[in-house]
C-alpha cells in the first residue's frame, strides 16, 4: 500500500494558462475527493467522485474547473485560464469501499499551484 | 449551509498540560464529525471520529464527543506531549459522506 500520490507536487505558471494534476489513490478505494487549501484555512471541498461517476461538486468549482476520473482509479483536476486567486494547494484524498472505512479519507502529499 | 467553527490558534501549552480545542458546528442533516490531525511536513489524517449524537470518538489520549444539543465536538487530552505539536482540524461530513467541510484549524504548541 503506497498511499494516495498527487503529481507534480509543485507548480509554478502564469496568469492564463491551463494545468492540470493527477491523483493516484489507494487501489481498492472507491471514493475519491478533491480540495483546495489556502495558507491558514482548512481544506475546502471541490468535488467527490464515487467510481467514475462525479456525485459531488461544490459551487466553488467554476467552470474554469474540471475533473475527470474515466476508469473509476485515478483522477485529475484541471484548471484552465489560471488566475492569481488559484495559487493554493490541492488536495487529493480517497476512502474505501466497506461502509465501516467509508468516512476514513486517506489525504495525498497534495500539488502546490502558484500563479504568477 | 454546513460549515464548521472552531477556536483559532495558536495554542500554547506546557508539556502535561490539559488541552480543550472547541468546535462548533451548522448542519440541517446529522453529520458525522471528525478530528484531524497534521504534524510538520506531513498529510492531514484522521484522528478520530463520532458518528451519531452523544458518541464518544478516542485515539491516542484524545477525546471528542458529539453533542447535539450545543452543536459541539471539542477536543481534549489530559496531558499534552511535545509530540502533539501539530495542527488540528474539526470537520463533519453529511450522512453519506458525499461532501466534507472542514473548519480553518487550530495550531498546537507543546512546550517542554
Amino acid at each position: 500500500d503506497t498511499g494516495v500520490s498527487q503529481d507534480p507536487r509543485h507548480k509554478i505558471t502564469k496568469r492564463g494558462q491551463n494545468v492540470t494534476f493527477r491523483c493516484d489513490p489507494i487501489s481498492e478505494h472507491n471514493r475519491l475527493y478533491w480540495y483546495r487549501q489556502t495558507l491558514g484555512q482548512g481544506p475546502e471541498f471541490l468535488t467527490y467522485f464515487q467510481n467514475e461517476a462525479q456525485l459531488e461538486k461544490s459551487r466553488l468549482l467554476s467552470d474554469r474547473f474540471s475533473a475527470e476520473r474515466p476508469k473509476g482509479s485515478f483522477s485529475t483536476l484541471e484548471i484552465q485560464r489560471t488566475e492569481q486567486g488559484d495559487s493554493a494547494m490541492y488536495l487529493c484524498a480517497s476512502s474505501g469501499v466497506r461502509e465501516a472505512s467509508s468516512y476514513e479519507q486517506y489525504f495525498g502529499p497534495g500539488t502546490r499551484l502558484t500563479v504568477t | 449551509g454546513d460549515s464548521v467553527t472552531q477556536m483559532e490558534g495558536p495554542v500554547t501549552l506546557s508539556e502535561e498540560a490539559f488541552l480543550t480545542i472547541n468546535c462548533t458546528y451548522t448542519a440541517t442533516g446529522y453529520p458525522s464529525l471528525f478530528w484531524y490531525v497534521q504534524y510538520p511536513g506531513e498529510g492531514l489524517q484522521l484522528l478520530l471520529k463520532a458518528t451519531k449524537a452523544d458518541d464518544k470518538g478516542s485515539n491516542k489520549g484524545f477525546e471528542a464527543t458529539y453533542r447535539k444539543e450545543t452543536t459541539s465536538f471539542h477536543l481534549e487530552k489530559g496531558s499534552v506531549q511535545v509530540s502533539d505539536s501539530a495542527v488540528y482540524f474539526c470537520a463533519l461530513a453529511e450522512g453519506n459522506f458525499n461532501k466534507f467541510y472542514f473548519g480553518s484549524g487550530t495550531k498546537l504548541n507543546v512546550k517542554p
